[in-house]
């Protein structure tokens, strides 16, 4: 199947800090990127669905100034969490997807973000 | 509203067979996905159905029916690490993925 990567896997950082997330489809071209967010024992939630060269669009509830989505080629999306707080401590999943919503979402191995 | 169920938990035997179903309500129907998670990780694609019928792959089995709203992912021989969370996922009639809260798996030797 095709490859997604996911840069960190792991980071730790301070409250008030920024993050920078990235998602690379490595063997595809991704139209699409998703990115998810998974609390322990929770099911995924999504929170935004990229188009390349086009602005995010977010789900209710997620506010669009702290979570910066950036999505410049096909192959890369990035998530910059601006001024982390402890309540942003999560797993975050990006997702891609070569062509149209027929095709199958391949998952990048997650990153664990934890905000001191 | 858009809805999916499946069991919260399930427990089989390792070489056992355990069938892990899924039921949905939803807008419209482009597809249903089956994807494994095992703990902090991310989840990896397992199957896709979008007709009627069962689609067989190695160990794993995925069915179908679209008139039911109902599909079931059939796993053989159980190993122990087919231990994980297994999530059902429809596409709507607006090309959104609905996700499932996932069915824990937990197999016994």
């Amino acid at each position: 199947g095709a490859v997604v990567s996911q840069h960190p896997s792991r980071v730790i950082c301070k409250s008030g800090t920024s993050v920078k997330i990235e998602c690379r489809s490595l063997d595809f071209q991704a139209t699409t990127m998703f990115w998810y967010r998974q609390f322990p024992k929770q099911s995924l939630m999504l929170m935004a669905t990229s188009n390349e060269g086009s602005k995010a669009t977010y789900e209710q509830g997620v506010e669009k100034d702290k979570f910066l989505i950036n999505h410049a080629s096909l192959t890369l999306s990035t998530l910059t969490v601006t001024s982390a707080h402890p309540e942003d401590s999560s797993f975050y999943i990006c997702s891609a997807r070569e062509g149209d919503s027929r095709e199958t979402q391949y998952f990048g191995p997650g990153t664990r973000l934890l905000v001191l | 509203g858009q809805n999916i169920d499946q069991p919260t938990e399930m427990t089989a035997t390792e070489g056992a067979i355990v069938q892990i179903n899924c039921t949905y309500q939803t807008s419209g129907f482009n597809g249903l996905f089956w994807y494994q998670q095992h703990a902090g990780e991310a989840p990896t694609f397992l199957s896709y159905n979008v007709l009627d019928g069962l689609e067989e792959k190695g160990r794993f089995s995925s069915f179908l029916s679209r008139s039911k709203g109902y599909s079931y992912l059939l796993l053989k021989e159980l190993q122990m690490k087919d231990s994980a969370s297994y999530l059902c996922a429809v596409t709507d009639s607006n090309y959104q993925l609905i996700w499932g809260a996932g069915t824990k798996l937990i197999i016994k030797p």
